[in-house]
């Protein structure tokens, strides 16, 4: 049993499109980050949420955390193709406990 | 800046033989760790140092894997001997406080025949 869950697992729309993906746990999270792993590269760090109910917005894409930190959400405005990648959610449970990363969610931004 | 530098970049290699994978981290971080990523199992922590030292290795599947970080500068992963079902592309990645901020390599491409 994954400790994070993300959905959809895979999405393909068109540019200029909306989206929002998941992160769930059953567990508390004392932050949560969302990586974009563009083919052939390792994950980048896009944001960090640490407070529960906290929005944060890097461009297009909005970041929530859920209000008992337990999920998360990314939201991107009108795609374009250079969204494409696997977004990965990832946090430790404490401070003091190792991060550990959920599976993904694959996008591909159709031109 | 330098980022994480992995090599090879991409390994082809035999059942049975050693595999020997290299990782230089960010100057000044004090935290390394290995991943291995699969369409199946995803990205997976196999072990991870701090100042050095190995802190978990709970995640190393078996004794055939072994990591070592002599210096602050240098890590080896090694496999021996190295199985098809060790094909993967193993991640490097730096933190300068711990983990929560986490640098990526490019990552090994490894494939076991």
């Amino acid at each position: 049993t994954q400790l994070l869950e993300q959905s959809p697992q895979f999405l393909s729309i068109q540019e200029g499109e909306n989206l929002t993906v998941y992160c769930n746990s059953s567990s508390v999270f004392s932050s949560l980050q969302w990586y974009r792993q563009e083919p052939g590269e390792g994950p980048v760090l896009l944001v960090t949420v640490v407070t529960g109910g906290e929005v944060k917005k890097l461009k297009r894409l909005t970041f929530q955390f859920g209000d008992a930190r337990k999920d998360s959400s990314l939201h991107i405005t009108a795609a374009q193709p250079g969204d494409t990648g696997l977004y990965l959610c990832a946090g430790p449970k404490t401070s003091y406990d190792k991060v550990i990363f959920g599976p993904g969610t694959s996008l591909s931004v159709i031109p | 800046d330098a980022g994480v530098i992995q090599s090879p970049r991409h390994e082809v290699t035999e059942m049975g033989q050693e595999v020997t994978l290299r990782c230089k981290p960010i100057s000044g971080h004090n935290s390394l760790f290995w991943y291995r990523q699969t369409m199946m199992r995803g990205l997976e922590l196999l072990i991870y140092f701090n100042n050095n030292v190995p802190i978990d290795d709970s995640g190393m599947p078996e004794d055939r894997f072994s990591a070592k970080m002599p210096n602050a500068s240098f890590s080896t992963l090694k496999i021996q001997p190295s199985e098809p079902r060790d094909s993967a592309v193993y991640f490097c990645a730096s933190s300068p406080s711990g983990g929560e901020t986490q640098y990526f390599g490019p990552g090994t491409r490894l494939l076991v025949l």
